[in-house]
């Protein structure tokens, strides 16, 4: 089974709109962290966002806001006041962290963000 | 400034002559990994270290072979590339090895074509 899973391709928005990326995971560790980075066309993976299992509170930095639904195992991706320096990838991703384990980063395949004007 | 360095960021060779894809981090970071990027399939990971002279498999290590005798680097070495191998590879670090709330820091990226 898919651990991350975004369903969106791509995704067009308009200058100065919000948009919301969708992001659903799968884990039965009780301790896990939700990650979101953005690939613009230069290619370097850029880290934006990070919400824990146990936060209370979703996430914000500047325009970005974690939308995070525990019950429903997704982590969706807020961006406020889109601008053109926004078009880019973006990856929802995981890191689980059960005892003993590596806990690497599992990836989704990520969603192609346009922005317009 | 902190930072994860890979070179070289392009690379063109031909089917079974070895290379080697360098990393370091000047973080002090115990956690170090290696990504491979293709369309369509996301980042996945190649090897993994969490601490000096400790490496460990990923998802998709066949081809590749790593090693990890100083903390701030590790080299990803292809000993024998073949065209299945031309893909976007990333290094990456976290402070903490197991820490479920360390986020990884990438490297630029290198975009290796095997011909």
């Amino acid at each position: 089974a898919q651990k991350i899973t975004q369903t969106q391709p791509g995704m067009f928005v308009q200058e100065k709109e919000a948009v919301t990326l969708d992001c659903t995971y799968d884990t039965s560790d009780p301790s896990y962290g939700l990650f979101w980075y953005k690939q613009p066309s230069s290619g370097e993976m850029i880290f934006l966002i990070y919400q824990g299992s146990y936060d209370q509170q979703n996430a914000t930095e500047g325009r970005y806001s974690l939308n995070f639904q525990k019950a429903r195992k997704s982590a969706n991706l807020v961006i406020s006041a889109s601008q053109l320096g926004d078009s880019a990838m973006y990856f929802c991703a995981m890191r689980e962290g059960g005892t003993g384990t590596a806990s690497k980063l599992t990836f989704g395949t990520g969603t192609r963000l346009q922005v317009t004007l | 400034e902190a930072q994860v360095t890979q070179n070289p960021r392009y690379l063109i060779t031909v089917t079974g002559k070895k290379l080697t894809v360098t990393c370091s981090q000047n973080m002090n970071h115990e956690y170090m990994s290696w990504y491979r990027q293709d369309p369509g399939l996301g980042l996945r990971q190649i090897y993994y270290s969490m601490n000096v002279e400790v490496t460990d498999k990923g998802d998709v290590p066949e081809g590749y072979k790593v090693s990890r005798k100083e903390k701030r680097n590790f080299p990803l070495i292809l000993e024998s590339p073949s065209p299945n191998q031309t893909s976007l590879y990333f290094c990456a670090s976290s402070l903490v090895r197991s820490s479920y709330n360390s986020p990884l820091h990438f490297g630029n990226g290198t975009r290796l074509t095997v011909t």
